[in-house]
């Protein structure tokens, strides 16, 4: 069965840093590119991130650029997101979502990140 | 770059149809054929229900269809359920090598 689970949010200050983690199982995690993707509170979805299969490629969303940084661990089947110089707008629930053929087939069920003094 | 749009909302009664439409433009709705829809129930992550502009998964009811013109996909849900009462947000890849969602649309079963 495939699984993702992330954790490693919290509440952090503006301006600190917190490192998201996914871990993946019921699959060949080394064979699928990843995102991270976002949702503050009552809002909808944010594409955030993006990885390769073998982490040679990343992309960003702009409003992240320079702060975050993903990547991945495919020896122990892990996604990370090191997320620094939080802001209060980086306040939200954080998926990490399986790619396939450019969609999202499979989702974790997500880390919330409060960003507040 | 810019959220694909959708309706806030969109209500029907049980067994009717409905219809939910997500536009975009050239650099993603309209440039490639990997427009994908997503359910969400409230407190859950979301879920898969048509990819690739009208493909449904494995296990996902054949209720659940979708089409595109030019820039504009949709979403049609059949002989609506109460169950099918949810969020959707429709999502599409980009020229930037990048992935855009809508805005969302509640749907409401009255």
């Amino acid at each position: 069965e495939v699984q993702m689970v992330e954790s490693g949010g919290g509440l952090v200050q503006p301006g600190g840093s917190l490192r998201l983690s996914c871990a993946a199982s019921g699959f060949t995690f080394s064979g699928y590119s990843m995102n991270w993707i976002r949702q503050a509170p009552g809002k909808g979805l944010e594409w955030v991130s993006y990885i390769s299969t073998s982490g040679s490629t990343t992309h960003y969303t702009d409003s992240v650029k320079g702060r975050f940084t993903i990547s991945r661990d495919n020896a122990r089947n892990f996604l990370y997101l090191q997320m620094n110089g939080l802001r209060d707008e980086d306040t939200a629930m954080y998926y990490c979502a399986r790619i396939l053929s450019l969609h999202h087939d499979y989702w974790g069920q997500g880390t919330l990140a409060t960003v507040s003094s | 770059q810019s959220a694909l749009t959708q309706p806030a909302s969109v209500s029907g009664s049980p067994g009717q149809s409905i219809t939910i439409s997500c536009t975009g433009s050239s650099s993603d709705v309209g440039g490639y054929n990997s427009v994908s829809w997503y359910q969400q129930h409230p407190g859950k992550a979301p879920k898969l229900m048509i990819y690739d502009v009208s493909n449904r998964p494995s296990g996902v009811s054949n209720r659940f269809s979708g089409s595109k013109s030019g820039n504009t996909a949709s979403l049609t849900i059949s002989g609506l359920q109460a169950e099918d009462e949810a969020d959707y947000y429709c999502s599409s890849y980009t020229t930037s090598s990048t992935w855009v969602f809508g805005g969302g649309t509640k749907v409401t079963v009255l």
